[in-house]
């Protein structure tokens, strides 16, 4: 089962922030934070990913609160084009792999 | 850029049939997975292989088998293909973890119609 929890869907108008949230509160100390996201009929697309510290690349800011029981994915000005399913999964380094354990996600709808 | 190919965009099977979807990347990965995606069920993961002609069990092996006979190759075998493993599939896949877990990369996935 996964290990996070994230609201099913939420709307954005376009060129505003979009604010995803989502609640991990059982992560242990060694697992990450990943998002990826799906854009429909395609595969998923890997984001960003954190540990402790707020994390920033040219798609998205990932924000993770001090007791890392959850966090945010901000995608800053949001276009049409992140319309999308997005995904939030914790995860451990693994020496075999390393599955990815996929929620439900949260259907982003971005708005004209 | 990281590029994931799969045979196939669509393809439909009858019942019984043996089938092969194929998956291919570019970039020297080690580990390669196979997803499938059903509404309802998000992806679960069938098989996975971390090196070449080794292979573990996902969540859902029963009714699948993979091959890896190199490593930018990854092979998912349906032996009898029945209704109900009519799905998206989707290939992925990633370097070994080091410091931290590595991304997975994803191909376009195949729609499998089995009549």
């Amino acid at each position: 089962d996964a290990k996070t929890t994230q609201p099913p869907s939420m709307d954005c108008a376009e060129g505003r922030a979009a604010n995803l949230p989502c609640n991990h509160s059982t992560i242990s100390g060694n697992e990450y934070v990943y998002w990826y996201r799906q854009i429909h009929s395609q595969g998923p697309q890997y984001i960003i990913h954190g540990l402790k510290n707020n994390e920033t690349n040219e798609m998205a800011s990932l924000i993770i609160t001090e007791d890392r029981k959850s966090s945010t994915l901000i995608l800053p000005h949001a276009t049409l084009r992140d319309t999308a399913v997005y995904y939030c999964i914790v995860r451990v380094v693994s020496n075999q792999g390393g599955k990815l354990i996929f929620g439900q996600g949260t259907e982003l709808s971005v708005k004209p | 850029d990281v590029k994931v190919t799969q045979s196939s965009r669509y393809l439909v099977k009858r019942t019984g049939e043996k089938v092969f979807l194929e998956c291919v990347q570019d970039m020297d990965h080690e580990n390669m997975f196979w997803y499938r995606q059903d509404p309802g069920l998000g992806l679960r993961l069938i098989y996975f292989s971390y090196d070449v002609k080794m292979k573990e069990k996902g969540d859902i092996p029963e009714g699948y088998s993979v091959s890896r006979e190199k490593k930018e190759r990854f092979s998912l075998i349906l032996e009898s293909a029945s209704t109900n493993q009519t799905s998206m599939y989707l290939c992925a896949s990633s370097l070994t973890d080091r410091d931290r877990p590595a991304e997975q990369y994803f191909g376009p996935g195949t729609r499998l119609t089995v009549t």
